[in-house]
């Protein structure tokens, strides 16, 4: 299996700051067939299914502000939120589909400082 | 706007069959990959299998052995079995569509998710 790391497990972020947050996958996800990076990035709130941010590594999903990008190449990733909103409250995953077993990172909490 | 509503049984007894369905309404189930997704109280998320529209499928091996899934075309369903279930296999239960046409993608659409519960 490809295994997803996350880190870190969790951060705390004052209004209006950058939150970062970086994946690790055991083995590359790039394609070079195709040129793509498998890896995506979800926001998780409570009581709710996953929400799809970032796909291709770095292609924003249709409604997703643009404070919100994605960025690395191979098995390194990072998601940032530029400047972090109280709605960006959330649990967030990284999830490769490179190959299967399906792998998501162990997620990581975003709260306000 | 694709939706996806999972539907089964919220408790199931130790040892006996897990079985969800999930719906697909305003569009076909044709030419995606179909997935089941699952996440225990306050934990991650783990993938269980997906399926393709023709019926191939793939699942995750650590499941492999209890797990069947399939679809029906003609109601634009899918569905999970999972068979001598635990407490371990008590989870919020998710279907999820890929977002690529016949390919692996990133899962764009999901369901609102089923909790089930494994209870002797």
């Amino acid at each position: 299996d490809v295994v997803m790391t996350q880190s870190p497990d969790s951060l705390a972020v004052s209004l209006g700051e950058r939150a970062t947050i970086n994946c690790k996958s055991s083995q590359s996800v790039f394609y070079g067939s195709n040129n793509k990076n498998y890896l995506a990035w979800y926001q998780q709130k409570p009581g709710q299914p996953p929400k799809l941010l970032i796909y291709w590594a770095s292609t924003r999903e249709s409604g997703v502000p643009d404070r919100f990008s994605g960025s690395g190449s191979g098995t390194d990733f990072t998601l940032t939120i530029s400047s972090l909103q109280a709605e960006d409250v959330a649990v967030y995953y990284c999830q490769q589909y490179y190959t299967t077993p399906r792998t998501f990172g162990q997620g990581t909490k975003v709260e306000i400082e | 706007q694709v939706r996806l509503q999972e539907s089964g049984p919220g408790l199931v007894k130790t040892s006996e069959t897990l079985s969800l369905t999930c719906s697909v309404s305003t569009a076909s189930i044709r030419s995606y990959y179909w997935s089941w997704i699952r996440q225990p109280p306050g934990k991650g998320l783990e993938w269980i299998g997906n399926i393709y529209y023709s019926g191939s499928t793939n699942y995750n091996p650590s499941l492999k052995s209890r797990v069947t899934i399939s679809v029906d075309r003609s109601k634009n369903q899918f569905s999970l079995k999972l068979t001598s279930v635990t407490a371990a296999d008590t989870a919020v239960y998710y279907c999820a569509k890929d977002r690529e046409v016949a390919s692996s993608g990133a899962f764009d659409i999901w369901g609102q998710g089923t909790v089930v519960t494994v209870s002797s």
